[in-house]
């Protein structure tokens, strides 16, 4: 089945350490995207990536670094210097230029204890 | 600044209780609104695109129309099963990303 997969669904980190979330798509979309979203609040684009070895930041980028290295991947590592990094991450992928009509993964609740 | 407000942040029927979700926007010209529904501990999934003024989409249940102002998403006889979080948001101007709304709980109750 093609899909998009997050994981872990669930990850627990100590304050100041950096931790990296996984998401890995089959449906050979060109472009993918990382989302944060807060109780309370809309869906915030952290970065994204229309090709390979290309990604660019969104609106909340600080604190937060990604790699392209192949088109099925797009890991996010949340660093120490995120100062609030507790949330649900998201991670969506579509065929170029139709990011609002993206395939979503299941995503992951980060918690930093 | 672009802004999407949803009301209400709540929303509790019974089924087949029809009624209307609100997407009210200020944003410098619309490219485009769309209307997602996030289950819980999901991610959104896309339901329409709206572009212009006086456009209508409709899926099953649900109906999402556009004014220059606002979306409405309307719920005829809704089902447990359509309760979800429903979310809109915006494509603006020369903006390359969307503007997301917090959202609507919607809760249909048997």
């Amino acid at each position: 089945d093609g899909g998009i997969t997050q994981s872990p669904k669930y990850l627990f980190r100590k304050e100041g350490q950096n931790v990296t979330l996984s998401c890995e798509q089959n449906l050979n979309h060109d472009a993918m995207y990382w989302y944060r979203q807060d109780p309370g609040q809309g869906l915030r684009l952290i970065y994204y990536s229309q090709i390979v070895n290309d990604f660019q930041k969104g609106d909340i980028a600080e604190g937060y670094s990604v790699s392209r290295e192949k088109k099925e991947s797009f890991p996010l590592t949340v660093t120490s210097a995120q100062k609030n990094p507790t949330a649900f991450y998201l991670c969506a992928s579509s065929i170029s230029r139709r990011e609002a009509e993206a395939f979503f993964g299941q995503g992951t609740r980060l918690t930093v204890v | 600044e672009d802004q999407v407000t949803q009301s209400p942040e709540a929303l509790r029927l019974q089924e087949g209780e029809s009624s209307s979700l609100n997407c009210s926007y200020t944003v410098s010209g619309l490219r485009g609104l769309f209307w997602y529904r996030q289950d819980p501990g999901k991610g959104p999934e896309f339901l329409f695109t709206l572009y212009s003024a006086g456009e209508e989409k409709e899926k099953e249940r649900l109906k999402a129309t556009l004014t220059k102002k606002e979306s409405f998403l309307h719920i005829t006889a809704p089902k447990p099963e359509d309760s979800a979080t429903y979310l809109c948001a915006v494509r603006a101007g020369s903006a390359r990303q969307l503007t997301f709304g917090s959202g609507t709980q919607l809760t249909v109750l048997p």
